[in-house]
């Protein structure tokens, strides 16, 4: 079965500061790869996702992630964080004929002002 | 604008009251899946459904039952709520053949058993 872990449960900033939140996948096949994020009372939503090509791909916000299929990782990255980046963020896996969703437990992140 | 639309924002009930939840969505999807979220341990996989009346336990499916009679509809049911159901469920879908695109989230239902 695939599964999904985040190392990084909890994770404060201050504004300017890098971001890079880890995440490891187990799972031998094609996947396709995702970077969720849920703002505060508000629903998920995709900030960006990998399915072929570039390794490198690049989402809303400033965000982006590296596919390294060699160690079944696909690293969050931003530059900058803002105030308004605090959010918690899951990454996801899909793979097999179903298509069937599987998220890591999620990262806390709280960037201060 | 793609929807997928859960029928409750939040819901208390009490221990042993049969629940349901709903979740629709409009995008033809054939996949419907639902989670509950509980902090620390992420989204966590109870049931999906990859075509009307076909379903798939997922990770938690115990103390769970689902439902899926129309194409665009999924019900997640409890048979008799427990306390240790208080949790966030949400409700997401996403096309069996598009490996490509994501999935799509509902606003979440926040469910109280008291």
């Amino acid at each position: 079965a695939q599964s999904v872990s985040q190392h990084n449960h909890h994770v404060i900033l201050s504004e300017a500061a890098s971001l890079e939140l880890g995440c490891n996948y187990s799972y031998g096949g094609t996947v396709n790869l995702f970077w969720y994020v849920q703002y505060p009372g508000q629903h998920l939503q995709l900030l960006l996702k990998y399915f072929s090509g570039d390794p490198l791909v690049k989402g809303i916000k400033g965000f982006e992630a590296e596919f390294i299929k060699s160690k079944f990782s696909f690293n969050l990255r931003k530059p900058s964080v803002q105030w308004s980046d605090t959010a918690e963020y899951f990454c996801a896996v899909t793979s097999g004929g179903y298509q069937k969703v599987t998220f890591g437990t999620g990262t806390k992140l709280q960037v201060i002002p | 604008d793609v929807k997928v639309t859960q029928s409750s924002r939040y819901l208390v009930k009490r221990t042993g009251e049969k629940v349901f939840l709903e979740c629709v969505q409009d995008m033809d999807h054939e996949n419907m899946f639902w989670y509950r979220q509980d902090p620390g341990l992420g989204l966590r996989l109870i049931y999906f459904s990859y075509d009307v009346k076909m379903k798939e336990k997922g990770d938690i499916p115990e103390g769970y039952s689902v439902s899926r009679e129309k194409k665009e509809r999924f019900s997640l049911i409890l048979e008799s709520a427990s306390t240790n159901q208080t949790s966030m469920y949400l409700c997401a879908s996403n096309p069996l053949d598009r490996r490509d695109t994501e999935a799509f989230f509902g606003q979440g239902t926040r469910l109280t058993v008291v």
